[in-house]
């Protein structure tokens, strides 16, 4: 079984930098997801990682670290139409393609 | 390009009926996943589908079926539905060249 941990909610302000952290413990990793979601609304994808390191995006960023089961999306000069949840999701070794979903942090970002 | 679509965008059963919802992935993909979302909480898998054979299943009840199609189309059926059976319920097709995961808008079910 899978274990995602992540805070629930965060508050920011407008312009400024947040990092939203995800850990995680697995049998076998095999790949991170972001994913953005506004209220109401389906998880549009927002990275993927399966090597450790540094994914740019834009004003979206995502670190992996395996060895530490560790992860963080970075979003730079935060807009208000960045309020939104942000979920981690974990895949697995031999699991296909299942995704397993951490419970999302929802971010408030204030002017 | 068109991405995920499901249909019904919203739908409302009683107790004790069945439902069937739908879902047509990304054109060039063949693999398609169904997970459950409660309000609060991150999405659940339920199945996944790849050549229209059955590849994963989630910790869900015998009422919850799928199959695929050869178009790569997917159905959800629910059965002896109850009231927990609310959720929003997102189809999602994978591309197995960049194994990135793209989510379809959604079927807002409700049970009364």
């Amino acid at each position: 079984g899978q274990n995602i941990d992540q805070p629930t909610e965060m508050t920011a302000t407008e312009g400024a930098i947040v990092q939203i952290n995800c850990t995680y413990q697995t049998s076998g990793f095999n790949g991170l997801f972001w994913y953005q979601q506004h209220a109401g609304e389906a998880p549009t994808f927002l990275s993927y990682n399966v090597l450790d390191g540094l994914e740019e995006k834009g004003r979206f960023s995502s670190f992996l670290s395996r060895s530490k089961g560790y992860s963080y999306l970075l979003l730079k000069e935060l807009q208000m139409k960045d309020s939104a949840s942000y979920l981690c999701a974990v895949r697995e070794n031999n699991a296909g393609n299942m995704l397993t979903f951490g419970g999302g942090t929802r971010l408030m970002v204030k002017p | 390009d068109a991405g995920v679509t499901q249909s019904p965008t919203h739908l409302i059963k009683t107790r004790g009926q069945h439902v069937t919802l739908r879902c047509s992935p990304i054109s060039g993909h063949k693999s398609v996943s169904w997970y459950q979302q409660v309000l609060g909480q991150g999405p659940q898998f339920i199945f996944q589908y790849y050549e229209k054979e059955e590849r994963g299943r989630g910790n869900f009840p015998d009422r919850f079926s799928a199959r695929q199609f050869p178009n790569y189309s997917s159905e959800l059926n629910v059965n002896a539905l109850l009231l927990g059976d609310s959720a929003l319920y997102l189809c999602a097709s994978t591309s197995l060249q960049t194994y990135e995961q793209y989510f379809g808008p959604g079927t807002r079910l409700t049970v009364t």
